[in-house]
């Protein structure tokens, strides 16, 4: 069975630093695009970047590039979302998705990760 | 970015009325068009892909169509477990983009 489990609600504080993980389980790790997408409180979705974890090509929605890292340990079946600086507006739910193919769609779903920041 | 427009925003309608939502994307995407129901409080869930495959383990009551620029989601006869909120998303480019949703309510 393909899952994506993903790790505990977080909580910090402007200005620190924090990184998200994705386990995969069930399916072959590094030949499957892992995607990022946020949901703010109480609004739709928004791809953040994509990584293959086979190789580490990733890429970034502009609007994110720079604010975040995404990365992958093929190693263990892991991929991540970091920031080095939080701001208050990165509140959100953080979804990785697995996705089938390069124009394929987000075939299964992490249960998402509620980041909050918060002085 | 390819901007996905889906309408309508909101939707009400009764178990067992005919639903249809409509996206528009602002190029064209041929068929790379998938769409995902999200519930609340839980991860979106993939419905349909390629304009028209429906996802394995999902009812045959939900179909798609659609290719170029304009795409429909059908549900045949709304269930209970179908309010939810539903979204488009166009997978034909690098820069993938959602639409903004479409919220169906009792």
């Amino acid at each position: 069975e393909v899952q994506l489990v993903q790790s505990g609600a977080e909580v910090r504080k402007p200005g620190e630093s924090l990184k998200i993980s994705c386990k995969g389980s069930g399916y072959n790790f590094p030949n499957y695009w892992i995607g990022w997408v946020r949901q703010m409180p109480g609004k739709g979705l928004e791809w953040m970047g994509i990584i293959y974890p086979g190789d580490s090509d990733t890429r970034y929605r502009p609007s994110f590039q720079g604010q975040v890292t995404i990365s992958a340990d093929k190693s263990t079946n892991t991929a991540f979302l970091q920031w080095n600086s939080l701001k208050s507006s990165d509140t959100a739910i953080y979804y990785c998705a697995r996705r089938s193919g390069l124009t394929g769609p987000f075939d299964y779903w992490g249960q998402g990760i509620l980041v909050t920041v918060s002085s | 970015d390819i901007q996905m427009t889906q309408s309508p925003s909101s939707l009400s309608a009764s178990v067992g009325d005919r639903v249809t939502i409509t996206c528009r994307a602002s190029q064209s995407i041929y068929i790379h068009l998938n769409w995902y129901q999200q519930k609340p409080g839980k991860a979106p869930n993939l419905l349909i892909y390629a304009a028209s495959s429906l996802q394995s383990g999902v009812p045959s009551r939900f179909s798609g169509s659609g290719s170029g620029t304009e795409f429909t989601l059908t549900i045949s006869s709304l269930q209970p477990e179908d309010f939810a909120t539903y979204y488009c998303q166009q997978s034909y480019s690098t820069l993938i983009t959602f639409g903004q949703g479409t919220r169906l309510d009792i």
